[in-house]
């Protein structure tokens, strides 16, 4: 079984601020991770993933996320953040191509001027 | 960028009615989705198709619901009876074979 928690369902930054979404997860093989964002009224859209290889990956829009193991942990961070950021951001894990996926909670992100 | 197409984007039904929402997978694609977000909840997985069968369904996928690829094209999920419980975002996704999965922009469904 797997699972997911983003500790914070809501965060609030200021604009230029840096950005830290925490994920940790649970999954007895090694797993497949993932960032979806999901802007208001719209679908959920991938900024990030990990498969193998660098632990640390980059996404669109200026985010990154680092795979720890150690940690089972997979945070979500942009150095800066802007006004357009403010969404919510789900975390996911899955096992292998073609298997679901097991979402956490959310974070709604909240940018201030 | 190809892209995952659902209709309609918003559908009101009465409890007790049968409804079906329909998805356009990304046309390369192998594996489809459905996933549902319950207001102000997570995202739930409820249905993975491959090779024109059900390959996984979690608990929520019940008698009362089925997926269909009626053609080439379209990925459908029909609520046979619904319930207020059945409100939700309902989300299609598509992906190839990497891990990678498409999500559509979601059917918004009111069970009344």
């Amino acid at each position: 079984a797997q699972s997911v928690t983003q500790l914070g369902s809501h965060v609030s930054v200021s604009e230029g601020a840096l950005v830290l979404l925490r994920c940790n997860y649970s999954s007895s093989v090694p797993p497949y991770l993932f960032w979806y964002v999901q802007y208001p009224n719209q679908g959920l859209q991938l900024l990030l993933k990990y498969t193998t290889g660098a632990t640390l990956v980059k996404g669109i829009n200026g985010f990154e996320a680092e795979f720890k193991k150690s940690e089972t942990s997979f945070h979500l961070t942009k150095p800066s953040a802007h006004m357009s950021d403010a969404a919510e951001y789900f975390c996911a894990v899955s096992h292998n191509a073609g298997n679901m996926l097991t979402f956490g909670g959310g974070t709604r992100l909240m940018v201030k001027p | 960028e190809p892209e995952v197409t659902q209709t309609p984007s918003h559908q009101v039904t009465q409890m007790g009615q049968e409804v079906i929402l329909r998805c356009v997978p990304i046309s390369n694609h192998l594996y489809f989705y459905w996933y549902r977000q319950i207001l102000g909840q997570k995202v739930e997985f409820l249905v993975s198709f491959y090779n024109n069968e059900i390959s996984e369904k979690s608990e929520i996928f019940d008698d009362q619901f089925s997926v269909e690829r009626p053609d080439g094209s379209n990925f459908t999920l029909k609520i046979r009876s619904t319930k207020l419980e059945d409100s939700a975002m309902y989300f299609c996704a598509s992906s190839d074979l990497g891990p990678k999965a498409f999500f559509g922009q979601g059917t918004r469904l009111t069970v009344v």
